[in-house]
Parts: structure tokens; sequence; C-alpha cells
């Protein structure tokens, strides 16, 4: 399966800033998944980001607030613009194995605290 | 009523017992499912998919049954290092596309 660096880990960062995660994997892929993970829920998709074309946000999500960019089949990023503290919350980044069949391989994740 | 439902717990169990794990989905359309382990602060990894006949690999088991729409998973002989959030996956397909639900997740302690 593929295996994707994400970074930063973790940041700490003042309100109404903007973070930039980064993820690289080892492979190309079609698809990548941005999902954010709030203290003690399950895992929540932001936004699926496709090669040349603008990423697909989910109901709740929106491109002002989590700009993505996808510029090859290796990269992605998202950006947390503007940020409160009920942004606080682990974001990671991950790729299908095997069309999805094989479920998702995921990065390492990016804990986020915003104060 | 949530796609899909797992019971949260903290299960405790000591060391050496068995553990069942339930996990049930809404959608008649959900065609793939997988268990995924999640350490503390650590992202999700893929325990196992789950197959219509049943699955088994070491200590685990994974079932499904379609026509009441749940899934398991099964630990026998339980270790320390299995304490970890077990965390149920159904993968909809439908035309144009797909979607992939993620249960919340069931804490599971094993204690010496």
């Amino acid at each position: 399966s593929a295996v994707i660096s994400q970074k930063p880990s973790r940041d700490i960062c003042q309100r109404g800033t903007s973070l930039t995660i980064q993820c690289q994997v080892d492979s190309q892929v079609t698809m990548m998944f941005w999902y954010r993970q709030q203290p003690g829920q399950s895992l929540t998709l932001i936004a699926t980001a496709n090669q040349g074309s603008e990423a697909t946000y989910e109901s709740g999500f929106v491109i002002d607030k989590f700009p993505i960019s996808r510029p090859n089949l290796t990269f992605s990023t998202l950006t947390v613009s503007n940020m409160s503290p009920e942004d606080s919350s682990i974001y990671l980044c991950s790729v299908e194995s095997r069309g999805g069949y094989y479920g998702y391989t995921f990065g390492s994740g990016t804990r986020l605290t915003v104060v | 009523r949530k796609e899909v439902e797992q019971d949260p717990g903290p299960f405790n169990v000591p060391e050496g017992a068995t553990v069942a794990f339930n996990c049930t989905y809404s959608n008649s359309a959900s065609q793939s499912f997988f268990w995924y382990r999640q350490d503390c602060r650590k992202e999700p990894k893929l325990l196992m998919s789950v197959y219509s006949s049943g699955n088994e690999d070491g200590r685990f088991t994974a079932q499904l049954n379609r026509a009441s729409q749940y899934i398991s998973l099964l630990i026998r002989d339980s270790k320390l290092s299995d304490s970890a959030t077990y965390l149920c996956v159904v993968n909809l397909v439908f035309t144009g596309g797909f979607k992939t639900i993620f249960g919340a997740g069931t804490r599971l302690f094993v204690k010496a």
C-alpha cells in the first residue's frame, strides 16, 4: 500500500491565522481525501481532491475555509483558514488502497490546537 | 439514526479473553466493509476487510450479515497490544461515485 508523509505532525496556532498541511504520497494516486477527527469522534470527510480539478467538498465544508491544492498525482495541501478554537482537531489525508476495495491508507495526521 | 453505529465501549477485558464488537449500518446499498484500528494519537490503520463469507486473520475474525446489516469483529486470546479503538467502516457505491462512512469507534482496553 502507499506510504504517505504528512506534515506538520502538530501545531499550535493563534486564532485568525491559517495553517497549511501537506501530504506527499510515494506513488501516483487519482484521488486524495482530507478528513477531520475531532476529540473523541470519528472521521469526517472534508473534501476529495482530484488532480487537475477543483476539490469536491462535503456538506458543511467550504473552499474559502479549507482551500485545497492538488498540483500533481503525489501531493496535496489543505489549508485551514482564519482559524478559531473550534478548528482544533486532527486533520488526516488518505488515499485508496487498490481502488478503495481494500480500504484506505492514512497519513500520520496533523494535531492542530488553536488558541 | 447514524449511518454506521458502534457501541462506543469502553470494553475492559483481561488478557486472554475473547471480545466481540458489533457494528450496524443503515444503507442496504453498502458494498464493502472494513475494520480499522486506531491507536491513541495515531492514524487509523486497516485491520481487515470484511467479506460476505466471513474471514479470519490469526486471532481476528470478521463477519458480515447483509440481511441484518451488521458486521462483527471477534478478537480471541486478547493481548495487551490489542488495546485501541476499533473503527467500523462502510463503503457505499452509487452511480457517479462512492461514499465512505466511519463509525465512531469502539474502545478496547486489555489489562494484565
